[in-house]
């Protein structure tokens, strides 16, 4: 049972609009929302986070936004860059895991950028 | 270079050989994780250290399984008697602890297991 869902596997975008990048999760428990960034032969590395008490978080050209009632966040990239290229991971952590600190990882969504 | 290292970035073994990996958390991180990963999945927990108390354990960390973090500084994951399905990305990460719900966990480069 996935608790933790990225339906798209993948996404193409061109140099310079905006990359939505979806997640969805099952588990209300969750309270914590991550989203890491990771390339080939390299572990990830963390991008952005939202606590369950904000709707939004913005850090340069990424935002966050969370939707509780919907069990549903996005990760969106203005610009983006051909540098964005990698696969980005969803992440939650909460009571509802069995444990108030790991991290349950969505399977992933590969963003291409092209120039 | 301060962020989490891992050692060694690649092992490959054979059947049946007993492995041991070896990571090295941010200092002043208190909390020490372990993530399996395996291709076209996102890393998967196996077990966290609060210092040198381990915690909780997955259910994935068989009895062929064992870590340790024994001065709550560096930790190192065994696994014996590795098979073939224990082929994974093995990551690593660290967090502050400081006790609050928002812990970001960092992680290191990951050892590349590959069982023959």
């Amino acid at each position: 049972d996935q608790q933790v869902k990225q339906n798209s596997p993948s996404l193409s975008v061109q140099e310079g609009r905006i990359s939505i990048l979806n997640c969805d999760y099952t588990n209300s428990m969750f309270d914590y929302f991550l989203w890491y960034k990771k390339y080939p032969a390299e572990g990830p590395t963390f991008l952005i986070s939202i606590s369950s008490i904000k709707d939004k978080n913005e850090d340069g050209r990424f935002t966050v936004f969370l939707n509780k009632s919907a069990k549903h966040l996005s990760l969106h990239i203005v610009p983006s860059q051909p540098g964005d290229s990698a696969v980005y991971f969803c992440a939650a952590s909460g009571r509802g895991g069995g444990s108030n600190y790991k991290l349950t990882f969505g399977k992933g969504t590969l963003l291409t950028v092209n120039p | 270079d301060t962020g989490v290292s891992q050692d060694p970035r690649h092992k490959i073994t054979k059947r049946g050989q007993n492995v041991t990996f070896r990571c090295d958390p941010i200092s002043e991180h208190n909390r020490l994780y372990w993530y399996r990963q395996t291709l076209g999945q996102g890393p998967e927990f196996l077990t966290y250290f609060q210092n040198e108390a381990q915690l909780e354990k997955s259910r994935l960390l068989s009895d062929r399984f064992s870590a340790e973090r024994p001065k709550g500084s560096f930790s190192t994951l065994e696994i014996q008697r590795t098979e073939q399905g224990d082929s994974a990305m093995y990551l690593c990460a660290s967090s502050l602890g400081s006790g609050g719900r928002t812990d970001t966990q960092y992680f290191g480069p990951g050892t590349r297991l590959t069982v023959l």
